[in-house]
């Protein structure tokens, strides 16, 4: 059974980066694709990106500048930082599996929530 | 980016109800649309992709259409476990991008 766990720092103080670690069960990290997605309070979902095939990456253009997603293969886990955060970074931050190229994420994690704040 | 847009952005109906929501596409995207399914405290659930290619294990009162740039979420007989809320998501094109979200919640 693939599970998907987000782990990281609930509270994260304005201007610094946001770190979050997906651990992954039951699945290689180098199959499939791995995506962050987040869900900030009372609005939609908003995909941040993804890792491919252990080594590859893609952002979405509206975060790329400040995105960074990296993988641990010897510990089956892969990362998110996020810099410069504002409040408006305040969100549910999932991680999900996209199996193959489909385009669509079979496999989530529960979420980890996040706020920004001083 | 494409846009989609969905509605109501919240309804409330009872158990046995039939549910219909909406997810509208800005631009054309085949039947690139896929369902999911959010309750608090648990991960997200794929309910279908394709548009209406219904995933392993999920009930068969859910059903997808589609008709050009427009897309159907049917449940056909509302039950308990169904009170979430659900969101489209368009995997045509980069970057992927979701719909706002129908709350469903108990009348």
């Amino acid at each position: 059974q693939v599970q998907l766990q987000e782990s990281g720092p609930g509270l994260v103080t304005p201007s610094e980066t946001l770190s979050l670690i997906c651990s992954v069960s039951g699945d290689s990290i180098s199959r499939h694709y791995w995506s962050w997605i987040r869900q900030p309070p009372g609005k939609g979902l908003e995909w941040i990106g993804y890792l491919y095939y252990s080594f590859n990456t893609d952002y979405n253009p509206s975060l790329r500048s400040r995105s960074t997603i990296s993988v641990d293969t010897s510990k089956n886990q892969f990362s998110l930082r996020l810099t410069s955060v504002t409040a408006a970074d305040t969100a549910v931050y999932y991680c999900a599996r996209e199996f193959g190229a489909r385009g669509y994420f079979d496999l989530w994690g529960r979420g980890t929530p996040v706020t920004v704040s001083s | 980016d494409i846009q989609m847009t969905q509605s109501p952005s919240s309804l409330s109906a009872s158990v046995g109800d039939r549910v219909t929501i909406t997810c509208r596409a800005s631009q054309y995207i085949n039947d690139d649309l896929s369902w999911y399914q959010l309750r608090p405290g648990k991960a997200p659930k794929l309910l279908m992709h394709a548009a209406s290619a219904l995933e392993s294990g999920v009930p068969s009162r859910f059903s997808g259409s589609e008709s050009g740039t427009e897309f159907t979420l049917t449940i056909s007989s509302l039950q308990s476990e169904d009170f979430a809320t659900y969101y489209c998501q368009q995997s045509y094109s980069e970057p992927r991008t979701f719909g706002q979200g129908t709350k469903v919640e108990m009348k």
